[in-house]
């Protein structure tokens, strides 16, 4: 099992660019989350999904979309990346909803906007 | 929302206990803790889901106080791979708005 993977590992965007991070579980999970992790501030949920072909806002939505076509798949777009962005991306799942079950985290892609 | 964690910072020797707390302004339902070592992901440690709960494994435990809407994380006879950034995950009411504290760096030197 690779549990939860990450793509790309690192990317370095000019403002203004689009890019795609895409994560895969292959734990059957039904629950995918993408946090964005600051320094000093903790991770903080972006969006999230309940299930396949669903999304619904986190705490820090703006500037980011995301989808879940396929239940292993969670992928979070920048359409237009700001410096505000610059970050590291973590991708987790979770078989029953987050504050009841165990988080597992991918090893992050570490983003920045120039 | 963000739960409160103190202290930011704890530097221990090898053998030194440490308490880490985390503190919520809202009525608590779960509370989950990770640790992270630099550079990598979170790794889960305990979730408590009932008030009066308390867990643990090897000398790492954890206690949830549900009418003081907080946390405690207690490592004893701290070892060097205890070192990291120890996370509380709190649920506020239920559904999905699950909120990370900003994280307690705790570094142990022989």
């Amino acid at each position: 099992n690779a549990g939860v993977t990450q793509t790309p590992k690192f990317r370095v965007l000019k403002t203004g660019q689009s890019m795609t991070l895409l994560c895969a579980q292959d734990m059957n999970h039904e629950y995918m989350y993408w946090y964005r992790q600051d320094p000093g501030m903790g991770l903080r949920l972006i969006h999230y999904s309940v299930g396949e072909g669903t999304t619904a806002k986190g705490e820090v939505p703006d500037g980011y979309n995301v989808s879940r076509l396929k239940k292993q798949n969670f992928l979070l777009g920048l359409e237009s990346a700001a410096p505000s962005q610059t970050s590291v991306y973590f991708c987790a799942s979770s078989h029953d909803l987050a504050g009841a079950d165990t988080q597992y985290f991918g090893p992050g892609t570490r983003l920045t906007v120039l | 929302q963000q739960p409160v964690q103190s202290p930011q910072a704890v530097i221990l020797r090898e053998g030194e206990d440490a308490v880490i707390n985390c503190s919520s302004s809202k009525a608590l339902y779960s509370v989950h803790w990770y640790r992270q070592k630099h550079g990598e992901a979170p790794v889960f440690l305990m979730i408590l889901l009932k008030g009066g709960e308390q867990k643990g494994h090897d000398k790492i435990s954890a206690s949830f106080n549900e009418k003081k809407q907080q946390s405690s994380l207690y490592l004893t006879a701290s070892q060097l791979s205890y070192s990291g950034t120890y996370f509380c995950g709190t649920e506020i009411n239920t559904g999905n708005q699950f909120y990370f504290g900003t994280g307690t760096s705790l570094t142990v030197i022989p």
